[in-house]
């Protein structure tokens, strides 16, 4: 069983280059979720989706987009990426409002 | 606005000893869940534990066990006899129910452990 799966698990870009980060699970979760991690910050929500077709802006949205056209798949985008944006990137998912996280191994991301 | 405070950024223990990780909370809506999760340092997310805002009961897992002072919105987690294996940075995250908020699931900043043997 895949769970949450991450793609790419490491990426390298230059400043202004654009690239997107694919979240797939296959638990046929409603929630999902893109948070990164940076040290003494914890996890910050980038942006969230409570449905196929919605999203939401979480605490940190600025130089992000996302899309969930499909129930499986949560896509995140950098436009045009930037240093700050240098970070480790978790998607989470989950059925319902009670339930736990669940997680992908992350996605370590590098803008020179 | 919806918030949440983990004040000790690390805490060291001793092995067999229990430790309090300390968490407070802000929210308007009625409903909330709040949740505790363990990332050791392979890096991976460890759900330990969930409490609902309208449970009447602390909820316990294992050697896990969380402390709800609803009117203090504080939602501490207990570990009872820390082993080598507890030594991790652990989360304390909470989810809004149907308000404005909307199902978003916030965390705090974390607090390592350290289990001394």
């Amino acid at each position: 069983n895949a769970g949450v799966t991450q793609t790419p698990k490491f990426r390298v870009l230059k400043t202004g280059q654009s690239m997107t980060l694919l979240c797939a699970q296959d638990m046929n979760h409603e929630y999902m979720y893109w948070y990164r991690q940076d040290p003494g910050m914890g996890l910050r929500l980038i942006h969230y989706s409570v449905g196929e077709g919605t999203t939401a802006k979480g605490e940190v949205p600025d130089g992000y987009n996302v899309s969930r056209l499909k129930k499986q798949n949560f896509l995140l985008g950098l436009e045009s990426a930037a240093p700050s944006q240098t970070s480790v990137y978790f998607c989470a998912s989950t059925w319902k409002n009670t339930g736990e996280l669940f997680f992908g191994e992350g996605s370590r991301l590098t803008v020179l | 606005a919806q918030k949440i405070t983990q004040t000790q950024p690390g805490m060291f223990v001793q092995e067999k000893e229990a430790v309090t990780l300390d968490c407070t909370y802000d929210t308007s809506d009625p409903s909330y869940g709040l949740f505790w999760y363990k990332q050791p340092s392979s890096g991976e997310m460890i759900f330990l534990i969930y409490q609902g805002s309208y449970d009447q009961q602390n909820a316990t897992e294992g050697r896990y066990s969380l402390n709800f002072q609803k009117a203090r919105k504080s939602a501490n987690l207990v570990i009872s006899a820390s082993q080598l294996g507890d030594s991790a940075m652990y989360f304390c995250a909470m989810r809004e129910g149907r308000g404005a908020g909307g199902f978003k699931t916030i965390f705090g900043a974390g607090t390592r452990l350290f289990v001394k043997a």
